[in-house]
């Protein structure tokens, strides 16, 4: 089974801040990767699919990059609304697997 | 407008048995493979389980290998999940999703308890 490893499993941030958010895949997964964002309640949200495209209607400061084994989420400009729980999810092979998720958190 | 609802949730013994079922409407269901996610309380995403298009194949976490099992009925636009042998750890929102597309329902809460 392929693992993603999430880092950092938690991160304090300001408004405006950038934040780059890391999955790492046990083996080469090329770009089957999303990243997901989750807000207390609700349901997941996918940001990025094949780890850079951006989903329709999601804002221009997420941006996903990297292939193989190693991956990132950034958000350029951190806004109120972006603190949240971010999930990366592999779907190169089954089992799917989640990354551990990152809480961004207000400083 | 794409729908995606679950039901079937609810406490149950450890040992117990139930059936979830996620009913889809507004995409072509009989097109796309499904999954089920789950997530205990105040814990992460977990992948469980999926089904391709026709139902022909599957596939399971090995937390839920050989006591789960997914299944679909593509003339009722209806997702299955028949789960056995529950166990404490099973104890979680379980979500029904359209992974390819993003549509994802919002959850029905198993709890496993005596």
């Amino acid at each position: 089974d392929i693992q993603m490893t999430q880092s950092p499993s938690s991160l304090s941030a300001s408004v405006g801040d950038r934040v780059t958010i890391t999955c790492r895949a046990s083996q080469d997964i090329r770009n089957a990767l999303g990243w997901y964002q989750q807000k207390p309640g609700k349901v997941p949200k996918r940001l990025i699919y094949v780890a850079s495209s951006l989903q329709s209607g999601v804002p221009s400061r997420f941006s996903g990059s990297g292939s193989g084994t190693e991956f990132t989420l950034t958000i350029s400009s951190l806004q109120p609304e972006d603190f949240a729980t971010y999930y990366c999810l592999q779907h190169k092979s089954y089992p799917n697997t989640f990354g551990q998720g990152t809480k961004l958190e207000i400083k | 407008e794409v729908q995606v609802v679950e039901s079937g949730g609810g406490l149950v013994q450890p040992g117990g048995s139930l059936r979830l079922s996620c009913a889809a409407s507004g995409f072509t269901f009989s097109n796309y493979w499904m999954h089920w996610v789950r997530q205990a309380p105040g814990k992460g995403l977990v992948w469980v389980s999926h089904i391709n298009s026709d139902g022909s194949s599957t596939g399971y976490a090995d937390s839920v290998k050989g006591r789960f099992t997914i299944s679909r009925d593509n003339a009722k636009n209806t997702l299955y999940l028949q789960m056995n042998s529950l166990r404490a750890e099973d104890t979680a929102v379980y979500y029904c999703a359209n992974l390819r597309e993003d549509y994802w329902g919002q959850g029905t809460l198993v709890t496993v308890s005596s």
